[in-house]
Formats: structure tokens, sequence, C-alpha cells
């Protein structure tokens, strides 16, 4: 199975900051790289889909890049609905793994 | 619009079974495989398999092999995962979810609202 590394697992920040999260495949992955952010008591919600592609109704604040093993998703400026988790998954190779996520807290 | 509506919480017993059911709003899921994801209590995402429209062919994940089934019913737009011999670490929220695969692009886009299953004695 394809192990993903999320990281950090949690991490706090500022409404305007600007985050990155990162996420590492244990083999290459090509760019079967998809983003979800989940809400407290909501199902997850993609926002990435293979690496770079933003998801239709997303804000162009969020972004992702990388390919093979490694992956990011960065949020330009941070809106105070961003505080959320956010998950990586691979979708290369069955079973589709996710990382364990990260929680984006409020400094 | 796309929405999946699944079924109510459930309570059971450590040994019983529950079976959580999935329904598709109009042909969301026409042609497609019906996937399952489930998230324990704080904790991330699990995939468990998928089945396909005429439940020719399914997929599970190795650990989930003799517990659970996963069928589909085109005729109503549903979809039901039965998950057999409960266990205290069953205790999760469940989703069906809609996968997107193409040459180049593969994601979960559509997710219903989950189900609550909850194990106790």
């Amino acid at each position: 199975d394809i192990q993903m590394t999320q990281s950090p697992s949690s991490l706090s920040a500022s409404v305007g900051d600007r985050v990155t999260i990162t996420c590492r495949a244990s083999q290459s992955i090509g760019n079967y790289l998809n983003w979800y952010q989940q809400k407290p008591g909501k199902a997850p919600n993609l926002l990435i889909y293979s690496a770079s592609s933003l998801q239709s109704g997303v804000p162009s604040r969020f972004s992702g890049s990388g390919s093979g093993t490694d992956f990011s998703l960065t949020i330009s400026s941070l809106q105070p609905e961003d505080f959320a988790a956010y998950y990586c998954q691979q979708s290369s190779n069955a079973p589709y793994t996710f990382g364990r996520g990260t929680k984006l807290e409020i400094k | 619009q796309v929405q999946l509506v699944q079924s109510g919480a459930e309570v059971k017993k450590p040994g019983a079974s529950v079976k959580v059911a999935c329904k598709a709003s109009g042909n969301s899921f026409l042609g497609q495989n019906m996937h399952w994801v489930r998230q324990a209590p704080g904790q991330g995402l699990e995939w468990m398999g998928w089945v396909s429209p005429n439940n020719d062919d399914r997929r599970y994940v190795q650990k989930f092999l003799g517990r659970v089934t996963m069928t589909r019913d085109t005729s109503t737009s549903t979809g039901d995962m039965e998950l057999i011999r409960l266990r205290s670490d069953d205790t999760a929220i469940y989703y069906c979810v809609r996968r997107i695969s193409t040459k180049w692009d593969d994601y979960f886009d559509y997710w219903g609202q989950g189900t609550l299953v909850t194990v106790s004695s």
C-alpha cells in the first residue's frame, strides 16, 4: 500500500497568513494527488485534484503543486472560513490512501 | 446538482451487523462505481472499497474482507454497505462517495453527509 505522510499535523496561523501543507507519498504517484478540506461535523470537500487543478467553486487562494512523491497545498491568504482539517489522498493505486490530516487552527 | 443522502445513525452491539444506505439524486451514479470511506472519531479517512453499477465487480480493502458487502441498485439509484461482526473499533462515520476517474484525473468529488455507526455494549 502507498503511505501518505502529511505535515504538519497541526498548524496555528492568523487571518491573512500564507500557509503551506506538504504531503509525501511512499512511492511515485505521478500527479494522482488530491486535497480535501473538512470542517467539523461535515463531509470532506474536494479542493484540488490531480495535484494542481482547482475544483470548481473553490477560491483561487487555494493552490496545489508537486508530482512524483512530493506535493504541497498552499493557501495564499487565510480567511476565517479556512480554519479546518486538510487531507491529501493518492488515487494512483488501490487502496486509495489518505494522509493523516493537518488541523489548521486560528492563532 | 449531485446529492448523496445516507441513512441515519445506528447504535449496535459488538458482534452485530449494520447496513448503511446511500441514495443518489438523479443519474449522478449512473455507470459509476460507488465508493465507501470511513472516519473513526477524531481520526483520519480510510477508504473501504467500491462496487460497480451492476454489482458485477467490487473491490474491498483487505482488512475488511469477509466482513463487508457493498451492493447497488441502479433502478433506485441506491447503494448499501453492510458490515458484519462489528467491533468497537468499527465505530466511525461512514461515507458513500462518488469517484471521477478519467485518463488524467481520479478523485472523489461528491460525498454523502455521513452515517455515524456506534458499536457499544
